[in-house]
């Protein structure tokens, strides 16, 4: 089956620092990924919509200056939480939809757990 | 707008009994799709099953069956003969067509026994 991966699996920063997250589609292209965000114990809600080559959509609520959101290719795209605070830390978790598949399916990566100190 | 309610929070069951997950869901799109995901510990989301509204006919696989009724808009998930290795957090999450744009409940926290 499709396989997306994230990297890092698990970060810990500072306060104030910018963290990269990698989200990429090991065997098929991506024409679009998403991703979500988990607080402990909670569902998870989606943060933005990530086309490539062009601008994310954002959620409602999501800051788009702090989760920036770079979908460079058809097979990776990243999200960066800059100048994090301790109420970013969460499990982070993207997703994707092949290029040309059904758009009802979509494959998750297997998330990355951010702490913020 | 659309909602997933899984009113269960947590259903604790000892190995080998059967266990009902109930999911509710709202939304006024006609075409839309109806997914059930298994979080363990580990975080990684895995697939379960995949339903569009207009295939109302129950699914089962293995241990696991789906029960979907329109007329309820209810989406209910049975395990059969539960195990401890389904203990996990459930999810049930609701799409239009886009799958990736998918409403998820708020889970619900399976505790199998031995």
């Amino acid at each position: 089956g499709a396989v997306v991966s994230q990297h890092p699996s698990r970060v810990i920063c500072k306060s104030g620092t910018s963290v990269k997250i990698e989200c990429r589609s090991l065997d098929f292209q991506a024409t679009t990924m998403f991703w979500y965000r988990q607080f402990p114990k909670q569902s998870l809600m989606l943060m933005a919509t990530s086309n490539e080559g062009s601008k994310a959509t954002y959620e409602q609520g999501v800051e788009k200056d702090k989760f920036l959101i770079n979908h460079a290719s058809l097979t990776l795209s990243t999200l960066t939480v800059t100048s994090a605070h301790p109420e970013d830390s969460s499990f982070y978790i993207c997703s994707a939809q092949a290029r040309g598949g059904a758009i009802d399916t979509q494959y998750f990566g297997p998330g990355t757990r951010l702490t913020v100190l | 707008a659309q909602k997933v309610t899984q009113a269960q929070t947590e259903i604790s069951v000892v190995e080998k009994e059967d266990v009902t997950l109930d999911c509710v869901y709202e939304t006024r799109d006609t075409t839309y799709y109806l997914f059930w995901y298994k979080q363990p510990p580990s975080g990684e989301l895995v697939f379960l099953i995949r339903r569009n509204s207009f295939d109302e006919q129950n699914e089962i696989s293995g241990r696991y069956s789906w029960n979907f009724q329109k007329s309820t808009s209810s989406f209910n998930f049975t395990i059969t003969a539960s195990q401890v290795v389904d203990s996990a957090v459930y999810f049930c999450a609701l799409s239009g067509t886009n799958a990736g744009k998918s409403t998820f409940g708020d889970g619900t926290t399976l505790t199998v026994k031995p």
